[in-house]
């Protein structure tokens, strides 16, 4: 069973505009959320983290949002560059000392100039 | 800048050999992960690992066992690989930043595993 959910295999934006990637999540333990974003031939790089006390966290040009009634949470991106074409995968853990984390299958983002 | 290294980019092996696959991360992480990617299912984890001679199973371990003997290295070893072990692996460390409790993982550039 995917704990860890991104149903938009793939997402076509254009160059700065606002892109919005989506995860949703099974486990009402997961307490801490990460994004991360990975190139081709190139482990993933770590984009921003929400802890489940907050809401919203943003770092430059990314935002994530968390709505934990929902079990839903997003990753905003404005504006939107090329350099953002990438694969960026949500990921979870139950507390956040664990640093077990549990992924999504990934969403492949492509900015068109 | 973090560094988490991996012992090969590209492998190809024989079904029933023996596998190692080595990662080294130069941080003093406590903390050092297997992980392998597979299109449509993303990143899963195979084992973990919270200090030296200290190993946990992750969520896919059969097939699989690990070796940390020191702190900044991580062994994951296919005792007998086989096809279905086709993938790319990926080695993590991690830290935790003081006073939040928030951390993250750091990756090595993945290690694309051809099994024949």
């Amino acid at each position: 069973d995917q704990q860890v959910k991104q149903n938009s295999p793939s997402l076509s934006v254009q160059e700065g505009r606002i892109s919005i990637l989506n995860c949703d999540y099974t486990n009402s333990m997961f307490d801490y959320f990460l994004w991360y974003k990975k190139y081709p031939a190139e482990g993933p790089t770590f984009l921003i983290s929400i802890s489940s006390i907050k809401d919203k966290n943003e770092d430059g040009r990314f935002t994530v949002f968390l709505n934990k009634s929902a079990k839903h949470l997003s990753l905003h991106i404005v504006p939107s560059q090329p350099g953002d074409s990438a694969v960026y995968f949500c990921a979870a853990s139950e507390a956040q000392g664990a640093q077990k984390l549990v992924f999504g299958q990934g969403t492949r983002l492509t900015i068109n100039p | 800048d973090v560094k988490v290294t991996q012992s090969s980019r590209y492998l190809v092996k024989r079904t029933g050999e023996k596998v190692f696959l080595e990662c080294v991360q130069d941080m003093d992480h406590e903390n050092m992960f297997w992980y392998r990617q597979d299109p449509g299912l993303g990143l899963r984890l195979i084992y973990f690992s919270y200090d030296v001679k200290m190993k946990e199973k992750g969520d896919i371990p059969e097939g699989y066992s690990v070796s940390r003997e020191k702190k900044e290295r991580f062994s994951l070893i296919l005792e007998s690989a086989s096809t279905n072990q086709t993938s790319m692996y990926l080695c993590a460390s991690s830290s935790v930043f003081e006073g939040t409790g928030d951390y993250e993982q750091y990756f090595g550039p993945g290690t694309r595993l051809t099994v024949t």
